[in-house]
C-alpha cells in the first residue's frame, strides 16, 4: 500500500516570502519515485520533479528546491522569494511497488499575495 | 503540441444518462490514465492502461468502463450517470519506464468538467 500525506491544506504568503510544502509518503517498497505537480487557477496539471528512492540529492530549479530525505519519508517544496504566478495547488505523489498506480496527495492550495 | 487532448471539456447530464469521454495523446506514450478530481480529494485513478491491449482498474472503478482503442486513444464511459460522478476527469499518459512501474512523468489533459443532475 502507498499513501502520501499533504498536511497543509491553505497556505497563503506574501509576495517574496518563502515557502515550504510539505509532502510525507509512506511505502513498504525500497524502489519508489517521488513526484510534485502543480495546478494553476487555469486547471491543467504541470509535471515540476521526479525523484527515485536511490537519489537523495536534494535539486534546486530556479526558485524552486526539493528536499528529499528517506530518514523523515518526506519530499518537501520549497519556493524562494515566491511570486503571484506560483499561486496554485501543488501536488505530491508516489509510485511504488513496480505498479502502475500513482498515488496523489490531497494537494495543498498556495496563495500567494501582491 | 497537442499532447494530451480530451473532449468534451465541459458536458451536462441527466441521471441516468449514459456518455463517453475521449482522450487522446500524440506523443506516443505507452501508458494511459484516467482521474477524477473532487473538493478535497487529489486525485483518484478510475483505471488504467499500462500499454495497448491492456486495462486495470484503479482506486474508484465503480460506475466506470474504459476502452483503450489503440495506442494513442483511451475513452472512459458512464454507462448510467449517477449524481455522485460530478467531477472533473483527467486523462493522462506516460512514456514507458526503466524497470517497472508508472516511474515516469505523467501528462494530462485539460480535464473535463461533468456535472450530473
Amino acid at each position: 500500500a502507498q499513501k502520501v500525506t499533504q498536511a497543509q491544506t491553505e497556505i497563503s504568503v506574501v509576495e517574496k516570502e518563502d515557502v515550504t510544502l510539505d509532502c510525507v509518503y509512506e511505502t513498504r517498497d525500497t524502489t519508489y519515485y517521488l513526484f510534485w505537480y502543480k495546478q494553476p487557477p487555469s486547471g491543467e496539471l504541470v509535471f515540476l520533479i521526479r525523484r527515485n528512492s536511490f537519489d537523495e540529492q536534494n535539486e534546486i530549479s530556479g526558485r524552486y528546491s526539493w528536499n528529499f530525505q528517506k530518514s523523515t519519508s518526506s519530499f518537501n517544496f520549497t519556493i524562494t522569494a515566491s511570486q503571484v504566478v506560483d499561486s496554485a495547488v501543488y501536488f505530491c505523489a508516489l509510485n511504488s511497488g513496480g505498479y502502475q498506480k500513482v498515488t496523489f496527495g490531497t494537494g495543498t492550495k498556495l496563495q500567494v499575495i501582491p | 503540441n497537442a499532447g494530451v487532448t480530451q473532449t468534451p471539456k465541459f458536458q451536462v447530464l441527466k441521471t441516468g444518462q449514459s456518455m463517453t469521454l475521449q482522450c487522446a495523446q500524440d506523443m506516443n506514450h505507452n501508458s494511459m490514465y484516467w482521474y477524477r478530481q473532487d473538493p478535497g480529494m487529489g486525485l483518484r485513478l478510475i483505471y488504467y492502461s499500462a500499454s495497448e491491449g491492456t486495462t486495470d482498474k484503479g482506486e474508484v472503478p465503480n460506475g466506470y468502463n474504459v476502452s483503450r482503442l489503440n495506442k494513442r486513444e483511451f475513452s472512459l464511459r458512464l454507462e448510467s450517470a449517477a449524481p455522485s460522478q460530478t467531477s472533473v476527469y483527467f486523462c493522462a499518459s506516460s512514456a514507458l519506464g526503466t524497470g517497472k512501474g508508472a516511474n515516469q512523468p505523467q501528462h494530462f489533459g485539460d480535464g473535463t468538467r461533468l456535472s450530473i443532475l
